[in-house]
C-alpha cells in the first residue's frame, strides 16, 4: 500500500514569493492534517480536514497560509507571501478516522527554504 | 489540552532496554496516550497506544499506572537503528480534536 505522498521533497524561494505544498492521502483516509516542523522541535499542526471540510485550522496564519482539499482527497498548502520565517519542514499526515486517535500516517515532508 | 512532558535526551548501548518516561498530569479522562517515532528526514510514525494498564505489540509496550497521570515507553533490546526522536502525545477523538506535539525525547544509542 502507498503510503502518503508529498511534492515536491525540498523548495527554495526567495522572500515574498508564493510556494505551495501538494499531498496525496493514503487511499481511503478521510482526515488529512498538514503539519510545520520547526528544526528541533516537535510538529505543530496547521490544518485539519475530515474529508473536504476544514475542522481546525485555528494553528494557520490566514493572512498568508490557505489550503485546500478538493474532493476530499488531495490537499495543497500554500504560502503567499513567504517570509523568512516560513523556512521549516511541511508535513502531511492522514488518518482512516477520527475515531483512529492519534494514528496518523505521515508523508516524508516538504523542506522548504525561504532566502 | 493534557501537556506532556518528557526527558529532552537519553543514551543507551546497544542491546539495552530503554524505558522513556512521559509525564501528562492533566490527562482527561478521554485522552489516549500515543507514542510517534520520527528518523532525520522523515515524518513521524506510529508506534504504539494505550489507555490503561500495559499495551505491547511488536516494537515496544507502553506502561500506563491507574492514575494515568505518566507513561512509560519501553523499547527491549535497542539497536543503532533505534536512534531517533520519540514524541508522547495525549488526546481524545471528541470536538475540538488536536493533536500537540511537544520537543520529543532525543534517543542516542552507541555501540
Amino acid at each position: 500500500e502507498a503510503g502518503v505522498v508529498q511534492s515536491p521533497r525540498y523548495k527554495i524561494i526567495e522572500k515574498k514569493q508564493p510556494v505551495a505544498f501538494w499531498c496525496n492521502p493514503i487511499s481511503g483516509h478521510n482526515t488529512l492534517y498538514w503539519y510545520r516542523q520547526n528544526l528541533g522541535q516537535g510538529p505543530e499542526l496547521l490544518i485539519r480536514y475530515e474529508n473536504e471540510e476544514a475542522v481546525d485550522d485555528s494553528q494557520l496564519p490566514k493572512d498568508r497560509f490557505s489550503a485546500e482539499r478538493l474532493k476530499g482527497v488531495d490537499s495543497t498548502l500554500k504560502i503567499q507571501p513567504a517570509e523568512l520565517g516560513d523556512s521549516a519542514v511541511y508535513l502531511c499526515a492522514s488518518s482512516l478516522a477520527t475515531w483512529d486517535m492519534n494514528e496518523q500516517y505521515f508523508g516524508p515532508g516538504t523542506r522548504l527554504t525561504v532566502t | 489540552l493534557a501537556k506532556t512532558t518528557q526527558p529532552i535526551s537519553m543514551d543507551s548501548y546497544e542491546g539495552q532496554e530503554v524505558n522513556i518516561t512521559c509525564s501528562h498530569n492533566n490527562i482527561a479522562t478521554n485522552d489516549y496516550i500515543t507514542w510517534y517515532q520520527q528518523f532525520p528526514s522523515q515524518g513521524p510514525r506510529f508506534i504504539i497506544q494505550g489507555y490503561k494498564t500495559k499495551v505491547t505489540n511488536e516494537v515496544a509496550s507502553l506502561f500506563i499506572p491507574a492514575d494515568r497521570k505518566s507513561s512509560t515507553l519501553s523499547l527491549p533490546r535497542v539497536s543503532l537503528s533505534d536512534t531517533a526522536v520519540y514524541y508522547c502525545l495525549v488526546g481524545d477523538n471528541t470536538g475540538g480534536f488536536k493533536t500537540i506535539f511537544g520537543a520529543g525525547t532525543r534517543l542516542f544509542v552507541k555501540a
